[in-house]
C-alpha cells in the first residue's frame, strides 16, 4: 500500500541551529512534492513544491531536497526562529492527478 | 479576495444529527478539495471538484457524507446521521489548473464535535 511517513518524534532544537525533516514514501511515484506548514488550529499554508527532476529547491531560509532513488525529501529549516515552530507536512502528487496526498507531519519546537 | 473561506468555525452536535459546512474558495479557483484531519494526523482527502463536477471520492466518504458545488462555486459539504468517529476538522481547499504550481490554498477549517 502507499505510504507517506515523516518523522515520528517531535523535533526540539536551539534558536540559530538547523532543523532537518524527513518525509519518506512508498509505492508511491509522485510527479511533485510539496511541503507545508500548520499552527495549531489553523488550516496548512503552502511553502515550497520541488517536482520530480528537481534535486533541490531554495526560498528564503527553506531548503528542500527530493531524492526519487531514495524516495525521500529533506525538509530544512537554517536559523531557526521560535517563529518556526509549527508542524510541517509533507505531501505528494502523481503526475495524472490533482489531489495530494498528506504525511502525519512533525512538530518542530525552537527554543529561544 | 480574503482567501478560503469555511463556516461555522466549530460545530457541536449530538450523535444522529446532521451537521452542514460551507466552503467558500477563491473566486478564480475552479478547483476545490475536502480533506479530513483529526489530531495527530495530516489530512486526509475526501473528494474534489473541478467547477461543478465531483470528480473523486474517496472511500473514507461514506453514504453518510455528500458534498456539492452548484454553478462551481461555494461548497457544502453535509454529514448525515453523525457517529462519534465523524469528530475531526474539516478542511477545504482551492487552487486553479496551473500544474506549474500545484498549491492548495487551505481555510481555516470546521472543527466538528459529536457527543
Amino acid at each position: 500500500s502507499q505510504k507517506i511517513e515523516q518523522n515520528s518524534e517531535a523535533l526540539n532544537i536551539q534558536e540559530g541551529k538547523t532543523a532537518t525533516l524527513t518525509c519518506n514514501y512508498t509505492n508511491y511515484s509522485p510527479a511533485y512534492l510539496q511541503w507545508y506548514r500548520q499552527d495549531p488550529g489553523r488550516g496548512p499554508v503552502f511553502l515550497l513544491l520541488i517536482r520530480e527532476n528537481e534535486k533541490e529547491k531554495r526560498k528564503e531560509r527553506l531548503k528542500v531536497t527530493f531524492d526519487t532513488t531514495l524516495k525521500q525529501s529533506l525538509f530544512h529549516i537554517t536559523a531557526s526562529q521560535p517563529a518556526d515552530s509549527a508542524t510541517y507536512l509533507c505531501a505528494l502528487a502523481r503526475s495524472n492527478d490533482y489531489k495530494l496526498s498528506f504525511g502525519a507531519g512533525t512538530t518542530v519546537t525552537v527554543r529561544a | 479576495d480574503t482567501g478560503v473561506s469555511q463556516n461555522p468555525r466549530h460545530k457541536i452536535t449530538k450523535r444522529g444529527q446532521n451537521v452542514t459546512f460551507r466552503c467558500d474558495p477563491i473566486s478564480e479557483h475552479n478547483r476545490l478539495y475536502w480533506y479530513r484531519q483529526t489530531l495527530g494526523q495530516g489530512p486526509e482527502f475526501l473528494t474534489y471538484f473541478q467547477n461543478e463536477a465531483q470528480l473523486e471520492k474517496s472511500r473514507l466518504l461514506s453514504d453518510r457524507f455528500s458534498a456539492e458545488r452548484p454553478k462551481g462555486s461555494f461548497s457544502t459539504l453535509e454529514i448525515q446521521r453523525t457517529e462519534q468517529g465523524d469528530s475531526a476538522m474539516y478542511l477545504c481547499a482551492s487552487s486553479t489548473d496551473d500544474r506549474a504550481t500545484g498549491e492548495l490554498f487551505f481555510g481555516e477549517g470546521s472543527r466538528l464535535t459529536v457527543l
